[in-house]
């Protein structure tokens, strides 16, 4: 069944630690998001890749890293965790986006 | 740019009522899509309902309807005989052709 995976779906991990948080899709779609979910519940578009070889910055600044060497494939990369990047991370992939998003599950992470 | 303002940030109604949750935009493009999105608590993000600009028919799925006020730049979410599992986070969203701005959020508990 098409869809989009995102692991891991919980995260605890200490501050300076490098981690990688996974997103792949079953679909084919060329575009790709990466959102920052604050405790509020509101939406920050912090990364999104129109196809392989292109990645974006979006909206909010982050000091994570994308990269998208494979369609399917768009993992973010943070090189030391920090306090401030607790938070849910949602990715997302559309083919067209009129016609809507595929979200993933969501990470949960927790920086100590 | 395009913007998406929800301006009720939490709701809360009987199991059975009919509620509605309001949505604004701003555009300057003419072509373009609505939706409608449900966050459950801690369970991946879905899409509920969307609706072509240039269509004047609101569009229904089920229980979900929606009122398109295209002059008005409005995008109303009616759920009619509302039930427990719709509790949620109900995002309204634009989309263009390459990504969708998404509204605050509405946080909308159904009480037994």
């Amino acid at each position: 069944e098409a869809d989009i995976y995102q692991t891991p779906r919980y995260l605890v991990i200490g501050t300076g630690k490098k981690i990688t948080l996974e997103c792949s899709q079953t679909m084919g779609h060329d575009k790709m998001y990466w959102y920052q979910q604050d405790p509020g519940m509101e939406l920050h578009l912090i990364h999104y890749s129109y196809g392989v070889n292109s990645t974006e910055k979006g909206d909010l600044s982050s000091e994570s890293t994308v990269s998208r060497i494979r369609t399917e494939h768009f993992p973010l990369t943070l090189e030391s965790a920090r306090p401030s990047h607790t938070s849910q991370y949602l990715c997302a992939s559309s083919d067209f986006p009129n016609y809507g998003y595929t979200f993933g599950s969501g990470t949960r992470l927790t920086v100590v | 740019a395009q913007t998406v303002t929800q301006s009720q940030p939490e709701m809360s109604v009987q199991e059975a009522e009919t509620v509605t949750l309001s949505c604004t935009y701003d555009t300057s493009e003419s072509n373009y899509y609505l939706f409608w999105y449900k966050q459950p608590p801690s369970r991946q993000m879905i899409l509920v309902i969307r609706q072509e600009a240039y269509k004047q028919q609101n569009a229904t799925e089920n229980r979900f309807s929606v009122n398109f006020q295209k002059a008005a730049k409005s995008f109303s979410l009616k759920i009619s005989d509302s039930q427990l599992g719709d509790t949620a986070m109900y995002f309204c969203a634009w989309g263009g052709a390459q990504k969708l701005v998404f509204g605050q959020g509405t946080r909308l508990t159904i009480n037994p």
